[in-house]
């Protein structure tokens, strides 16, 4: 079955480190995505990362991909206010779907 | 180069009564997605129009049904709406069925509201 799994909430000071989590079900996800959602907006596509891939890092974004744990994580440093919003895991599957899924987000809270 | 544009950006519906959503897609995209996006939680598929074909369903009921025209934009059209319909309701359009590397581009999306 497709399921992703997410923690609902975080709360970080401004100018520390976030990191959110995620877990996915499925071992034959091809793609894996990280999307922001803004109060009374769509969604942003920030990152994403190939599931042959362990790592990427695009400036203050980093993207880890543990497969054998199915465990993925956005990390983002010097947090500002302005990255307060809902951040969604995705992941897309090998298996003839084209469709990706989605968790039920994380909405980050950033505070001075 | 405009992204992917959505309307009405609100609406207020009354129970039994029928809706249509439209989508237009980002330049060079020939693939719209349509997701349903309830209050607290991550938006859900309903349908993907290309080639001005369904090509997936997720688990709607008939009640949902689209259209995709020639200029690749499109309609998510609802009947007999129900009160478990109010959310947002996001287009997505993509180059290819896929999306390729890239993922999705989403729209602003459209509040509706059913009373």
């Amino acid at each position: 079955g497709e399921d992703v799994e997410q923690s609902l909430f975080l709360s970080v000071r401004e100018g520390d480190s976030s990191v959110i989590n995620c877990t996915y079900t499925d071992s034959s996800s091809t793609y894996l995505y990280w999307y922001k959602q803004e109060p009374g907006a769509g969604l942003q596509l920030l990152t994403y990362i190939f599931s042959n891939m362990d790592m990427k890092q695009d400036q203050r974004l980093t993207v880890l991909l543990n497969k054998k744990d199915k465990h993925l994580s956005l990390r983002i440093a010097d947090t500002q206010t302005g990255d307060s919003a809902i951040y969604f895991c995705a992941e897309k599957f090998a298996g003839g779907s084209y469709i990706p899924t989605f968790g039920r987000g994380t909405s980050l809270i950033v505070h001075p | 180069d405009a992204g992917v544009t959505q309307s009405p950006t609100h609406l207020i519906k009354t129970r039994g009564q029928q809706v249509t959503l439209r989508c237009s897609p980002k330049s060079g995209h020939d693939t719209v997605s349509w997701y349903q996006q309830a209050l607290g939680q991550g938006p859900q598929f309903i349908f993907q129009y290309y080639e001005e074909e369904e090509r997936q369903r997720g688990n709607f009921p008939d009640r949902f049904s689209g259209h995709q025209f020639p200029n690749y934009s499109s309609e998510l059209n609802v009947n007999a709406l129900l009160l478990g319909d109010s959310a947002l309701y996001l287009c997505a359009s993509s180059l290819n069925r896929d999306g390729s590397n890239y993922g999705y581009t989403f729209g602003s999306g459209t509040r509706l509201t059913v009373v």
